[in-house]
């Protein structure tokens, strides 16, 4: 078990540029969520799968947040036309659907949009 | 609605002082309940969980109750240390899909 890896861990774009991060849930996690932190802030739930199906997306920030994870295993987020507003440490987590919901976070990617 | 609030920081500390970081929810039925760590550069990790009322978590020294009474789940260490220095993060289960965290209390131990 090497735990929830996420990918970049930094990124700098260009505002109106699109980014895409991708999470590797741990192997056995059906679960897999992403979160929005903000400097100061606690984790800002934005969207959760169980498997491949994606159960929550109403919390997504606008039209220009997508996620998927087309295979059950890994899942990516994509922001397209980034604003400034974006910048932020995007979190991933995952769990077992059996238990008590303990979430496993990776060690975000930080966004910085210029 | 539901939603977790967490004692406002940052908090400072002299080693060996006594920690007291409040927490409380609310919540439509019984949620899990938990406290997450995240240290300077690193991601959250989870530091203790409490499932059911009157559950008692606890681990690295630090301890919390679930409270059901005055729904609470304050976290406790009776001798800190340097090396807990970080943000801590009350957070609970969800209600549906939808998940809650505090906004993360700062806490810094100096010698």
């Amino acid at each position: 078990d090497t735990g929830v890896s996420q990918n970049p861990r930094h990124k700098i774009t260009k505002r109106g540029q699109n980014v895409t991060f991708r999470c590797d849930p741990i192997s056995e996690h059906n679960r897999l969520y992403w979160y929005r932190q903000t400097l100061g802030q606690g984790p800002e739930f934005l969207t959760y799968f169980q498997n491949e199906a994606q159960l929550e997306k109403s919390r997504l920030l606008s039209d220009r947040f997508s996620a998927e994870r087309p295979k059950g295993s890994f899942s990516t987020l994509e922001i397209q036309r980034t604003e400034q507003g974006d910048s932020a440490m995007y979190l991933c987590a995952s769990s077992s659907e059996r238990g008590t919901d303990t979430q496993y976070f990776g060690p975000g990617t930080r966004l910085t949009v210029l | 609605g539901d939603s977790v609030t967490q004692m406002e920081g940052p908090v400072t500390l002299s080693e060996e002082a006594f920690l007291t970081i409040n927490c409380t929810y609310t919540a439509t039925g019984y949620p899990s309940l938990f406290w997450y760590v995240q240290y300077p550069g690193e991601g959250l990790q989870l530091l203790l969980k409490a499932t059911k009322a009157d559950d008692k978590g606890s681990n690295k020294g630090f301890e919390a109750t679930y409270r059901k009474e005055t729904t609470s789940f304050h976290l406790e260490k009776g001798s800190v240390q340097v090396s807990d220095s970080a943000v801590y993060f009350c957070a609970r289960s969800p209600t549906g899909n939808q998940f809650y965290f505090g906004t993360g209390t700062s806490l810094t131990v100096i010698p």
